[in-house]
């Protein structure tokens, strides 16, 4: 069975512009939830979407936004980019909401470079 | 505030030895962590978890312990590998999809 699959794997915007990226969540899984990686750092929470709708919110700026498709993959929209915006952006994919056993597995990521 | 962190940021261990990895959190409500290995260039994955019902939980070839008194959980990983060379987290599950990350620790595993 396939994991989470992200798209595009890499990209350069120009500051200013605005970038979509994609999530296809573990078949079956009704949860996605967005991470920002900066270089050296872990992942810090962005989003999370259950059943299509927004369950968690991280503390990001609202020029990042997202939502959930019926079927359940998922768009990560960031506008006015800012170079600090350079960063791997991570899906992950769980079965349920929350819970101790409910595993959450990530994605490969998206690499995204603002020039 | 939220917080986990861990104890060192970088591991270096002969092949074959056994690893261990720390992490301190300070939210002494905290319930379930995880551990993720995270490779160069590719996404955490998922290693082996623990809720606070537990003291210890074995996998394969890797065994987590949590001490709620001192706020501290290890990850143990026996017979260390080359390819168990990667930046391993700790993350407290908070529910709701939202993790909670420490910085990780680097671990090299020399042959």
């Amino acid at each position: 069975d396939a994991g989470v699959t992200q798209s595009p794997t890499h990209l350069i915007k120009t500051r200013g512009q605005q970038v979509t990226l994609r999530c296809s969540p573990i078949s079956g899984h009704k949860s996605v939830s967005w991470y920002q990686q900066v270089l050296g750092q872990g992942p810090q929470f962005i989003f999370q979407y259950y059943e299509k709708e927004e369950r968690g919110r991280g503390n990001f700026p609202d020029r990042f936004s997202a939502r959930q498709f019926p079927n359940y993959s998922s768009e990560l929209n960031v506008n006015a980019l800012l170079l600090g915006d350079s960063a791997l952006y991570l899906c992950a994919s769980s079965l349920g909401s929350s819970g101790y056993g409910n595993t959450i597995y990530f994605g490969e990521g998206s690499w995204l470079t603002v020039v | 505030g939220e917080s986990v962190g861990l104890h060192l940021p970088t591991l270096s261990v002969q092949e074959g030895d056994n690893s261990i990895i720390n992490c301190a959190y300070s939210n002494s409500a905290s319930d379930y962590f995880i551990w993720y290995k995270q490779e160069s260039g590719k996404g955490p994955q998922f290693i082996i978890d623990i809720r606070s019902n537990m003291d210890k939980r074995q996998g394969q070839r890797v065994t987590v312990l949590l001490n709620k008194t001192v706020k501290h959980l290890s990850l143990q990983i026996a017979a260390t590998q080359p390819g168990d060379s990667a930046v391993y987290f700790c993350a407290e599950n908070r529910g709701g999809g939202k993790l909670i990350f420490g910085q990780g620790t680097e671990l090299s595993v020399k042959p």
